[in-house]
């Protein structure tokens, strides 16, 4: 049973640029959160994705974004990078059936940490 | 604004000792709450807890939570060098999967 993956594992990006971080959630699971973990701090949630749509938001700019694709993969686009980007990107998945929330459990991937230079 | 705090920060033990690590939580219409252990990237999950008073087990790992205090505490009896991570608290809402989570404790244990 493949648990949640994550890729690429880490990315170098400079100022200014664009970035897409990609998450593929844990077998059965079709919902789909993005967490941001800056150095030394807890998890701050940016997003949640079920259904191919953005639920629910948390206190990020525009410019992160996401998208959820039918196989219920996940995608964050971070675009005009900041060096306060800098960070570990976590996805965490969780299952959802017929619109119920099955479990309150969520499992995370290994991450995709980001350096902006 | 909700609110997550674990104490102390950092817990440094050597094998054998017993530790308990705390976490308050201000959550609105507050459901549960969730431990993890991260040890390099992926946080691991541990417990959830929603009623009060009831101890979860895994193995020489234990929480409880109290709803009335709007706290929980995570023990670990017997530590050994493997239990060496960063343990985070998360609070969570009703009705929603996002998580609030506290800074984290940093547990180190020494041979």
């Amino acid at each position: 049973d493949a648990g949640v993956t994550q890729s690429p594992t880490h990315l170098i990006k400079t100022r200014g640029q664009q970035v897409t971080l990609r998450c593929s959630p844990k077998s059965g699971h079709d919902t789909v959160s993005w967490y941001q973990q800056a150095l030394g701090q807890g998890p701050q949630f940016i997003f949640q994705y079920y259904e191919e749509e953005e639920r629910q938001r948390g206190n990020f700019p525009d410019r992160f974004s996401g998208h959820q694709f039918p196989n219920y993969s996940s995608e964050l686009n971070v675009n005009a990078l900041l060096l306060g980007d800098s960070a570990l990107y976590l996805c965490a998945s969780s299952p959802w059936y017929r619109g119920l929330k099955f479990t309150d459990t969520q499992y995370f991937g290994p991450g995709t940490r980001l350096t902006v230079l | 604004e909700d609110k997550v705090v674990q104490s102390p920060l950092s817990l440094v033990v050597h094998e054998g000792d017993t530790v308990t690590l705390n976490c308050s939580y201000e959550v609105t219409n507050f459901r549960s709450l969730l431990w993890y252990k991260q040890e390099k990237k992926a946080p691991t999950f541990l417990f959830m807890l929603t009623s009060s008073g009831i101890e979860k087990k895994s193995g020489r790992l234990s929480s409880i939570l109290d709803k009335k205090e709007l706290f929980s505490i995570l023990n670990i009896t017997a530590t050994q060098t493997g239990d060496s991570a960063i343990y985070l608290c998360a609070g969570q809402r009703r009705n929603t999967d996002k998580l609030i989570f506290g800074t984290g404790t940093r547990l180190q244990v020494f041979p």
